[in-house]
């Protein structure tokens, strides 16, 4: 079946701009999640949504960063007053019941800031 | 041996050898470990999950052994193919508190290189 889908796959946009990064998880699972994994690095938890509620934004960096999950299914991660800093590879993953259950990753979004 | 920022460590093994990949994790309370494999240009795939209950499970073609004591985990890989070739992960949650979900914790990863 369908796997996570994020849109887009590349992102570059200039700092200061505002930028939204897509997710489609795989269809049922209730638990979505948005990782960055820098250049080398493992990828770092950023938010967890459990339905349509953020049940933990503790990853989030600062309030510049903003997640939603209106219905349930879609997610958009929202950037605002992009810094340099911002640039990394943000995953999002979805998993069936959130629970000591695996995390399916999509191939994620690379944003660049210039 | 030990790395830091982009110095990853490395595995290089011949088609057909098995290779164990290791990783130490410093969460006492951790109570389910996943192992990720990373293609360049792709997500973390799932390989396989193991919870502290276990301390061996098998997949296909994988291994994973979990060694609470001194916090040890590791992934076999039996008869290793070219295209095993990526960057693996090993990642961490814990159940304290009853708050159990998919907040991975993620090891710094491993290169594995397998030459035809």
């Amino acid at each position: 079946g369908a796997g996570v889908s994020q849109t887009p796959s590349n992102k570059v946009t200039e700092k200061g701009k505002y930028v939204e990064l897509r997710c489609d998880p795989i269809s049922g699972h209730t638990a979505l999640y948005w990782y960055r994994q820098s250049l080398g690095q493992g990828p770092e938890f950023l938010i967890y949504f459990q339905g349509t509620g953020a049940a933990d934004d503790s990853g989030l960096p600062n309030d510049r960063f903003f997640a939603v999950r209106p219905e349930g299914s879609v997610s958009t991660l929202k950037i605002q007053r992009t810094e340099r800093g911002d640039s990394a590879v943000y995953l999002c993953a979805s998993s069936l019941k959130g629970y000591n259950s695996p995390l399916h990753f999509g191939n994620g979004t690379r944003l660049t800031v210039t | 041996g030990e790395s830091v920022g982009l110095h990853l460590p490395t595995l290089s093994v011949q088609e057909g050898d098995n290779s164990i990949i290791n990783c130490a994790y410093s969460n006492s309370a951790s109570d389910y470990f996943i192992w990720y494999k990373q293609e360049s240009g792709k997500g973390p795939q799932f390989i396989i999950d193991i919870r502290s209950n276990m301390d061996k499970r098998q997949g296909q073609r994988v291994t994973v052994l979990l060694n609470k004591t001194v916090k040890h985990l590791s992934l076999q890989i039996a008869a290793t193919q070219p295209g095993d070739s990526a960057v693996y992960f090993c990642a961490e949650t814990s159940n304290a508190g009853g708050t159990s979900y998919g907040k991975l914790t993620f090891g710094q990863g491993t290169i594995l290189t397998v030459h035809p």
